[in-house]
């Protein structure tokens, strides 16, 4: 059974970073790539950007690029996006996704909630 | 980008039919690829994919619902809709990075 594991809730100060974790199980984690969307409140879905953990090749939205860094930790089977220079605009929540053979987030994550305040 | 649109909401009756369109701003298909999938949100949970390039339904989502298209033009149904259908539903595009949603359709009951 895929399961993808974000981590918990950050509350945090305008202009800080917030990097955020997403553990793979039941899944061939080096095999597909891992996308990870955001979800302001009440609003619809945005692409930020995806890595291949085999190799750390990455792909991101150009509105994204500067904003978000990928990294992954294949010992740990571990997804990770850093967002940097924190603005009331990056309050979301954000989901780890998945691709498969077919299709671009075939499996998703719980989502993690940041929220941006002083 | 390519920008996929949908209308907002749609109010149905409980085993009625409920049909949800989406438009892409270009054609999102590759030779026999219609590669625009079908997502579901329920309230306070993550989206979960329903189908997968146009019409192929994703393991463990049940018979009721379906998805066609082609170009342009694609369309989820739901038949009959049951009350754990009612969640917003956003369709997606894999031909063009970046990948783009749809805004959503939330489905109400009538």
């Amino acid at each position: 059974q895929v399961n993808l594991l974000q981590s918990g809730a950050a509350l945090v100060k305008p202009g800080d970073s917030v990097k955020m974790s997403c553990k793979v199980s039941g899944y061939s984690f080096t095999a597909y790539w891992v996308s990870w969307v955001k979800q302001s409140h009440g609003k619809s879905l945005e692409w930020i950007g995806e890595i291949h953990p085999n190799n750390g090749a990455t792909n991101f939205n150009e509105k994204f690029k500067g904003k978000a860094t990928l990294t992954v930790d294949k010992s740990a089977s571990t997804a990770y996006m850093e967002v940097s220079r924190l603005t009331s605009e990056d309050s979301a929540i954000y989901y780890c996704t998945m691709s498969s053979t077919v299709v671009t987030f075939a499996h998703w994550g719980q989502g993690t909630l940041v929220t941006v305040s002083s | 980008d390519i920008v996929l649109t949908q209308s907002p909401a749609l109010a149905v009756s409980l085993g009625q039919r409920a049909t949800i369109s989406c438009r892409a701003s270009q054609s999102v298909s590759i030779s026999k690829y219609n590669l625009m999938h079908w997502y579901q949100q329920s309230p306070g949970h993550q989206p979960k994919l329903l189908i997968y390039r146009a019409s192929n339904l994703a393991s463990g989502i049940p018979a009721r619902f379906s998805g066609s298209g082609s170009g342009t033009d694609f369309t989820l149904t739901i038949n009959p809709v049951q009350a754990d259908d009612i969640a917003t539903y956003y369709c997606q595009q894999s031909r063009e990075s970046p990948w783009t949603f749809g805004g959503g359709t939330k489905v109400e009951l009538k």
